[in-house]
């Protein structure tokens, strides 16, 4: 059974920083791109970032470009999201989830077929 | 930058009825273009990818249908569960992906 666990939430001041952490088990970690995407209490879903399988390609949003920065971990089946300067708008829900499609071909058709339970998080003096 | 705008923003139907919803794209996105589901407090989940292709365990009740940039998701017959919010979502241009803003199916 696919599992996606996400953990690091919490409160934090403008301009703070913060880890999320993914733990993922049930499938072949490494085979598959990965992506975070967060929701604003009351708003819709908004795509983050993505990271190839192998963890050598990656895709920001813009307005987190140069803030947050996304890696994997395949020794420990973890995908993590660094998040630096922390604005108040970044305050949301952030879920981790795993492409649909595996390999190459799941690279460029990302669709999202398993999430995470969210963790939230609240930037905010 | 794709813009998905999904209409109407709140459905409100009896259970039993039959649900339309809409997603139209700022541009062709081909049929490369899936719907999710959004129960009060959990994740989303896939329901249909590549417009028209129901994902793995989800019922028949559920179709998609469009390409280029009208898009629609049909719920024949409204069970319970289903009273949700629906987001769509393209891959045919990215970085980035992008989602609407989503429908709210809410029980009249």
């Amino acid at each position: 059974e696919v599992q996606l666990v996400e953990s690091g939430g919490g409160l934090v001041q403008p301009g703070g920083s913060l880890r999320l952490s993914c733990a993922a088990s049930g499938f072949s970690f490494s085979d598959y791109a990965m992506s975070w995407v967060r929701q604003a209490p009351g708003k819709g879903l908004e795509w983050v970032s993505v990271i190839s399988g192998s963890g050598g390609s990656t895709y920001y949003e813009d307005s987190v470009k140069g803030r947050f920065t996304i890696s994997r971990d395949s020794s420990k089946n973890t995908l993590y999201l660094q998040m630096n300067s922390l604005r108040a708008e970044d305050t949301a829900v952030y879920y981790c989830a795993k492409n649909m499609w595996g390999g190459r071909s799941g690279w460029f058709s990302p669709y999202f077929d398993y999430w995470g339970q969210g963790t939230l998080v609240t930037v905010s003096s | 930058e794709i813009v998905l705008t999904q209409s109407p923003a709140t459905l409100s139907l009896s259970p039993g009825e039959r649900a339309t919803l809409s997603c139209r794209a700022s541009q062709s996105v081909s049929s490369y273009l899936a719907w999710y589901q959004q129960r009060p407090g959990q994740a989303p989940r896939l329901l249909i990818y590549d417009a028209s292709n129901r994902a793995t365990g989800i019922p028949a009740r559920f179709s998609g249908s469009g390409s280029g940039t009208d898009f629609t998701l049909t719920i024949s017959s409204l069970e319970p569960e289903d009273f949700a919010v629906y987001y769509c979502q393209q891959r045919n241009n990215w970085p980035p992906l992008t989602f609407g803003g989503g429908t709210r199916v809410e029980i009249k």
